[in-house]
């Protein structure tokens, strides 16, 4: 499709699981985000990949959360051992942001894959 | 940290103007943004103004930027029933070396027919 997919868009397990979230970018874009949504909050920022990197991780919560782009395109978000603090919408984005370039940066959202640890 | 901030309601009449304000935190924030989130969907950019700007009009849409005070605001003038949703504001600092946005909380505006 033309906009951000991600998959799966519900998700339930239980506490101590292990959990993948799979975003697909619009295709060109070489800026992909990572966020997450409590109820009620706003986006949480978790984790910026420019191309194959992650430009940064400062927003990972704990050593639980790890995330990879290894062609430049699709991402997965993985937790570990998860908590029901971990219960949230997780969102993800990409934009044609480069370093330096003059662009607005428009985030293009995914609709969300909402996570669930019972 | 940065910092943004909201007011978490908004309620008017159709018809009437409604005005979302923000105020964030980093003074180094090069663009700040508004974002429209409609129930069980993504988030959509509904503009945009850069930081050297104070004002930017875009049909219904009326955005003030107060640099010195760093307070955003949202106008929708004849305000629609169907701009009933959650508005975010978000501030970046693109082309400072870092990309990360910055969301707030949200206001949810509910428009009463």
């Amino acid at each position: 499709g033309a906009g951000v997919s991600q998959t799966p868009s519900n998700k339930v397990t239980e506490k101590g699981k292990y959990v993948e979230l799979r975003c697909d970018p619009i295709s060109g874009h070489t800026a992909l985000y990572w966020y997450r949504q409590s109820l009620g909050q706003g986006p949480e920022f978790l984790i910026y990949f420019q191309g194959t990197g992650a430009a940064d991780d400062s927003g990972l919560p704990n050593d639980r959360f790890f995330a990879v782009r290894p062609e430049g395109s699709v991402s997965t978000l993985k937790i570990q051992r998860t908590e029901r603090g971990d219960s949230a919408v997780y969102l993800c984005a990409s934009s044609l942001v480069v370093a330096g370039g003059p662009d607005t940066g428009e985030l293009f959202f995914g609709e969300g894959s909402r996570l669930t640890v019972l | 940290g940065e910092d943004v901030e909201q007011s978490l309601f908004l309620s008017v009449r159709e018809g009437d103007s409604s005005v979302i304000n923000c105020t964030y935190t980093d003074s180094s924030s090069t663009y700040l943004y508004w974002y429209k989130q409609e129930p069980g969907a993504g988030l959509q950019l509904l503009t945009y103004i850069f930081s050297n700007m104070d004002m930017k009009q875009d049909q219904r849409l009326t955005v003030l930027l107060n640099k010195k005070d760093k307070h955003l605001s949202l106008r929708i003038a004849d305000t629609q029933t169907g701009d009933s949703a959650i508005y975010f504001c978000a501030e970046s600092t693109l082309g400072s070396g870092t990309y990360k946005y910055i969301f707030g909380t949200g206001t949810r505006l509910k428009v009463l027919a």
